[in-house]
């Protein structure tokens, strides 16, 4: 497996508070995503990034921001959480190109009380 | 936007059985991507299909890509508990770019032993 780490692995917090998960990959893969798990809704894309400070929006991207200032981090950043927002954020990277395969990370279980 | 859908959402069966999982997308695909997520874990990436027609083995697993580029299946010949889990389909942007890369909602496979 690529070398990608996700932190926190779990989080409690409450309404309104902001919070930030962080990915962090030593495979020096250009592209990083940001996905979210839902029970009946698969993946969706939240957002993702193509190079250092290039980040473009996907299908479910209200309510977050990211940033990538260094090509083995990505900030996922919630600015207000809502209760809508308790869900399993995965973190994703690939070569993109020839393979085009993701690698994922172990995930990272938000729960917004 | 591109809608992949995939068929059945669950799929329960007897060890030993047969089995088989159907995506479906609105617009002609570059090429189709396959992923196992085992209950609790992460996604995985199992293969990528890029030509018309292809069919592709991995032991007991076969993949088959649609003539038209727009549909692919998975089957499972003589499931084993091993094989528990949710598989995905995906198909980058309809742009064409591999980068970008929407999912199916995923079968959930169950076995009985």
């Amino acid at each position: 497996d690529a070398g990608i780490t996700q932190s926190p692995r779990h989080k409690v917090t409450e309404t309104g508070t902001p919070v930030t998960l962080r990915c962090h990959q030593t495979e020096n893969h250009r592209y990083m995503y940001w996905y979210r798990q839902d029970p009946g809704h698969g993946l969706r894309l939240i957002h993702y990034s193509y190079g250092v400070k290039d980040t473009d929006k996907g299908e479910v991207s209200d309510g977050y921001s990211v940033s990538r200032s260094k090509t083995e981090d990505f900030l996922l950043t919630l600015e207000s959480a809502t209760s809508s927002q308790t869900s399993v954020y995965f973190c994703a990277t690939g070569l993109a190109g020839r393979t085009g395969e993701l690698f994922f990370g172990e995930g990272s279980r938000l729960t917004v009380l | 936007g591109q809608q992949v859908m995939q068929i059945p959402q669950y799929q329960h069966v007897q060890e030993g059985e047969d089995f088989t999982t159907y995506c479906n997308s609105s617009t002609t695909l570059s090429n189709i991507q396959w992923y196992k997520q085992r209950p609790g874990g992460h996604p995985v990436f199992l293969i990528q299909l890029v030509k018309s027609g292809e069919v592709k083995k991995q032991k007991r697993l076969t993949f088959q890509f649609g003539e038209a580029k727009k549909n692919s299946s998975l089957h499972i010949t003589a499931t084993q508990t091993t094989d528990v889990g949710t598989y995905f389909c995906a198909g980058p942007d309809s742009g064409g770019s591999n980068y970008k890369l929407t999912f199916g909602k995923g079968t959930l496979l169950t076995v009985n032993p």
